[in-house]
C-alpha cells in the first residue's frame, strides 16, 4: 500500500513565524501536492510538483513556499504565518501521467496560528 | 477554483438504506474520482471513472458519469453506520493537469 506520511498531525505556531511542514511518500510517485482544507471551501491545491526540483503554482501560492529536494519528500513552507493560515493541510503524491492518476493522501496535519 | 459541485451538501439516512450523491462539473474532463474523508482525516480513494465510461461499480459502490449534462452519482447500497464520512468529487483534466475537487457531501448514517 502506498503510505504518504505527513511528520505533523498538529501544531501551533505565532504569527511571523516559520513553519515547516513535511511529507515523505515511499511508492516512488514522481507527483506530489500541498492542499489546504478549510470548512466550505473544499480542498484548495497550494503546489505541485512533478519532479525533483520541479514546482508548479496551484490555486492558492500565496504566502507559501515548497521545496522538492529528494523524490520522496515535499516540504511546504510558511515563510512567515499568519492567522489566516490556521487550516487542515493535505499532502497527497501520485504517478505521472496524462490521464490522470489516483491520488494517495497523507493523515493531514492541523496548523493553528496564534 | 472549484470545478466539482457536490448535491447534496449534507445527507442523513438510517443503516440499510441506500445513499446518492451527486456531482456536477463545469468543462471536459478525462476522469472523476471519488473520495472519502473520515473526520479529521486525510481522503481515501474510492473510485475513478474515465469520460468514455457510463458506469462502474466496486462493492456496495456504483458510480454513474453523464458528460454530457456533465455529472456525476455516486451511489452506495446498504449503508452501514461506518460510511459516515465526507464524500468529494474530484474531476481530472488534462488541458489543465490538476485534479480540482468539490466542497464535498458529508453523510451521516443512523445505526
Amino acid at each position: 500500500d502506498v503510505k504518504v506520511t505527513q511528520s505533523s498531525r498538529y501544531l501551533v505556531k505565532r504569527t511571523g513565524e516559520k513553519v515547516f511542514l513535511e511529507c515523505v511518500q515511499d511508492m516512488d510517485h514522481e507527483n506530489m501536492f500541498w492542499y489546504r482544507q478549510d470548512p466550505g471551501l473544499g480542498l484548495r491545491l497550494i503546489y505541485f510538483s512533478y519532479d525533483v526540483k520541479m514546482k508548479e503554482k496551484g490555486d492558492i501560492p500565496e504566502g507559501y513556499s515548497v521545496s522538492r529536494e529528494k523524490k520522496e519528500r515535499f516540504s511546504l513552507i510558511l515563510e512567515s504565518a499568519s492567522t489566516n493560515q490556521t487550516s487542515m493541510y493535505l499532502c497527497a503524491s501520485s504517478l505521472i501521467g496524462s490521464s490522470g492518476n489516483t491520488i494517495y493522501f497523507g493523515e493531514g496535519s492541523w496548523l493553528t496560528v496564534v | 477554483s472549484q470545478q466539482g459541485e457536490e448535491d447534496p451538501q449534507a445527507l442523513s439516512i438510517q443503516e440499510g438504506e441506500n445513499a446518492t450523491m451527486n456531482c456536477s462539473y463545469k468543462t471536459s474532463i478525462n476522469n472523476l474520482q471519488w473520495y472519502r474523508q473520515n473526520s479529521g482525516r486525510g481522503l481515501v480513494h474510492l473510485i475513478l471513472i474515465r469520460s468514455n465510461e457510463r458506469e462502474k461499480h466496486s462493492g456496495r459502490l456504483r458510480v454513474t458519469l453523464d458528460t454530457s449534462k456533465k455529472s456525476s452519482s455516486l451511489l452506495i447500497t446498504a449503508s452501514r453506520a461506518a460510511d459516515t464520512a465526507s464524500y468529494f468529487c474530484a474531476t481530472f483534466s488534462s488541458n489543465t493537469g490538476k485534479l480540482i475537487f468539490g466542497q464535498g457531501t458529508t453523510l451521516q448514517v443512523k445505526p
